[in-house]
């Protein structure tokens, strides 16, 4: 398998646009988290889904931020409008359960998104 | 609280030491817990897991932890580190009051040097 895939790698906005991250799951997979990872805050749980529903966006912080899955093999998260504080790299996880509550998460290679 | 407490920010260690790492969680119940690597500009790969029997873990690489149930403990260990080790570290744990979510340390970053 090839893992979690995320678009782009990269990303340099300008503020004020909208930004669109995405996310292919490992095939299998039922859970799909989004993370945010900064020097600052560490690596924060946005949101996350149960078979392409979400189960708990208590992380997502402010309503700029929305996510998706629309099915099984794709996901996206979206800031509308970006600012500079979202400057981050946000990565998808997919997750295996491997025993009763306990979820083997694959990161993917995350997105390096800078808002000017 | 904090649930999930990594106690070392960073480990200078010089190459060819051993390594302790050290987690500790808090939870009366009872817990799965994981260890995770992130390499420089890349993303959080599993090292370990403990989910139950045997609570010495194996894990890639040549690292080790012991889950400690008294002590609320889960240490990663290596006896020997090698340049390529150097890398940030993180504990997690899943506890029933967060369901099915993985909740980590702050990260203990590794510095090998030669």
């Amino acid at each position: 398998d090839a893992g979690v895939i995320q678009s782009p790698r990269h990303e340099v906005t300008e503020m004020g646009q909208e930004v669109t991250l995405r996310c292919k799951p490992i095939s299998g997979h039922d859970y799909l988290f989004w993370y945010r990872q900064t020097m600052m805050r560490g690596l924060e749980l946005l949101i996350y889904f149960n078979n392409n529903v979400p189960i708990d966006d208590s992380g997502m912080p402010e309503d700029r931020f929305s996510a998706k899955m629309p099915n099984a093999s794709f996901s996206t998260l979206k800031i509308q409008p970006s600012e500079p504080r979202d400057s981050a790299v946000y990565f998808c996880a997919s997750s295996l359960k491997v025993a009763d509550r306990a979820y083997e998460q694959y990161f993917g290679p995350g997105t390096r998104l800078t808002v000017t | 609280a904090q649930s999930v407490t990594q106690l070392d920010s960073q480990v200078p260690v010089f190459e060819e030491a051993p390594v302790e790492l050290r987690c500790n969680y808090s939870s009366s119940v009872s817990v799965y817990l994981f260890w995770y690597v992130q390499y420089p500009n890349q993303g959080l790969q599993l090292l370990l897991k403990y989910l139950s029997g045997s609570t010495l873990v194996k894990g890639i690489n040549g690292f080790e932890a012991e889950f400690n149930k008294s002590q609320t403990s889960f240490h990663l260990r290596k006896p020997s580190v090698h340049i390529s080790d150097t890398a940030e570290y993180f504990c997690a744990v899943t506890l029933p009051e967060y369901g099915n979510k993985l909740v980590f340390g702050a990260g203990t970053i590794l510095r090998v040097k030669s």
